[in-house]
């Protein structure tokens, strides 16, 4: 099992540029999200995804768009890069959020993270 | 939006020794649980623990543990007897809004000194 992977690794671009980040996951989860970290800052949902077809919003949604064409793929794309974009992108996944119960949580698999830099 | 907070935006502990890690976080909704997870230095998110609310007993995973107050929405983290490969940052984050989000706090960096 690969478990969540993220293409590509690192990008650069130029304002105004645009670009596809690809997620996939190997085990079977419903439910996707698309995260940015900044210095000093923890993460921050972008948008998520709680099963094919299906995509929401997060708590930093502008400049971004998704789409969830099939269970195992989840792509985050920036239609016109800003500098403010300029951040490591991190993909999860998860079977179903953490409820009270201890034996029915699932946490979320991180993939390694795109390191992006807009100039 | 919910607030979560990490007080300690570094810490140092001694190998060997003992550290606790603070978050309180202010949520309306207490029916889900906490994750803590673990951001070394080559940058991947590591899931630590999890506590469930309704959870009677405090979590424990290994050198993990959590002190959970769910009165005081608190949810420290303990790492017993830390190693040197503990040093990282270490974030707390409960469920956000809607349930299927997880909020993340700043963080706190660990350096533990050999």
């Amino acid at each position: 099992n690969a478990g969540v992977t993220q293409t590509p690794k690192f990008r650069v671009l130029k304002t105004g540029q645009s670009m596809t980040l690809l997620c996939a996951q190997d085990m079977n989860h419903e439910y996707m999200y698309w995260y940015r970290q900044d210095p000093g800052m923890g993460l921050r949902l972008i948008h998520y995804s709680v099963g094919e077809g299906t995509t929401a919003k997060g708590e930093v949604p502008d400049g971004y768009n998704v789409s969830r064409l099939k269970k195992q793929n989840f792509l985050l794309g920036l239609e016109s890069a800003a500098p403010s974009q300029t951040s490591v992108y991190f993909c999860a996944s998860s079977y179903e959020m953490g409820s009270g119960s201890r034996s029915s949580y699932n946490e979320q698999f991180f993939g390694p993270g795109t390191r992006l830099t807009v100039l | 939006a919910q607030k979560i907070t990490q007080t300690q935006p570094g810490m140092f502990v001694q190998e060997k020794e003992a550290v606790t890690l603070d978050c309180t976080y202010d949520t309306s909704d207490q029916s889900y649980g906490l994750f803590w997870y673990k951001q070394p230095s080559s940058g991947e998110m590591i899931f630590l623990i999890y506590q469930g609310s309704y959870d009677e007993q405090n979590a424990t995973e290994g050198r993990y543990s959590l002190n959970f107050q769910k009165a005081r929405k608190s949810a420290n983290l303990v790492i017993s007897a830390s190693q040197l490969g503990d040093s990282a940052m270490y974030f707390c984050a409960p469920p956000g809004a809607g349930s299927y989000q997880l909020t993340f706090g700043k963080g706190t960096k660990l350096s533990v000194i050999p």
